[in-house]
């Protein structure tokens, strides 16, 4: 099945700081979503995203579906920002989640 | 409904208990999905549901799991003879198809298994 790697691990930033999350998907797909799993485990849509750019407010995603990669901007991160990135991708099989990116934000 | 819910929030059991896990998804989603998520892990695939029928049930870890979907809208996910390594979150998902188009999350049941 598809295999979903999420880079990096883990990333402490200062507030106000920009970053970059990266996914990179073993096969093409027809669904790409990111998710931000908060302190209580509510996994939040953030994105679908198959393929193209889309921005919301802070946040911006682009997946390029040929490359077979998909990342995650946040600009200007709060401390509200804090917790789990999760990307997922799948073709015709149910979604399929990376190890996710837990960042950390730090006033 | 506005999201997925999930119902109990928590479930606190005793070792070779049965317990059963409800998502009510949102209205009109015809496909239903159920995940597994441990401590620091990812979600993992347990079975998906197409209207009433598991279309995929490959993620079921062994056969003391079973889920149903009997109105293709509730469904309910049961642990016969719990084992402290059912202990996770189980998280349900739907979306209006399976083919495509975004999955929306419930908020989860955390099960602990004494």
């Amino acid at each position: 099945g598809i295999q979903v790697e999420q880079s990096p691990p883990d990333l402490i930033l200062q507030e106000g700081a920009n970053s970059t999350l990266r996914c990179n998907f073993s096969d093409s797909v027809n669904n790409l979503q990111w998710f931000h799993q908060n302190p209580w485990g509510q996994l939040i849509n953030l994105f679908y995203i198959p393929s193209g750019t889309k921005q919301n407010g802070r946040l911006s995603a682009t997946t390029v579906a040929t490359e077979r990669y998909s990342l995650l901007y946040i600009s200007s991160s709060q401390t509200t920002d804090s917790g789990v990135y999760f990307c997922a991708a799948s073709g015709n099989t149910p979604l399929v989640f990376g190890k996710g990116t837990r960042l950390s934000v730090i006033a | 409904g506005a999201g997925v819910s999930q119902t109990p929030s928590n479930k606190v059991t005793e070792k070779g208990k049965y317990v059963e896990l409800r998502c009510d998804p949102i209205s009109g989603h015809t496909a239903l999905y159920w995940y597994r998520q441990s401590l620091g892990q990812g979600p993992e695939f347990l079975i998906y549901f197409q209207g009433t029928g598991a279309a995929d049930d490959s993620g079921l870890p062994n056969d003391r799991f079973f889920a149903v979907r009997p109105e293709g809208s509730v469904s309910t996910l049961k642990i016969q003879r719990t084992e402290r390594g059912d202990s996770a979150v189980y998280l349900c998902a739907s979306s209006l198809s399976p083919s495509g188009g975004a999955k929306f999350f419930g908020p989860g049941t955390r099960l602990t298994v004494l």
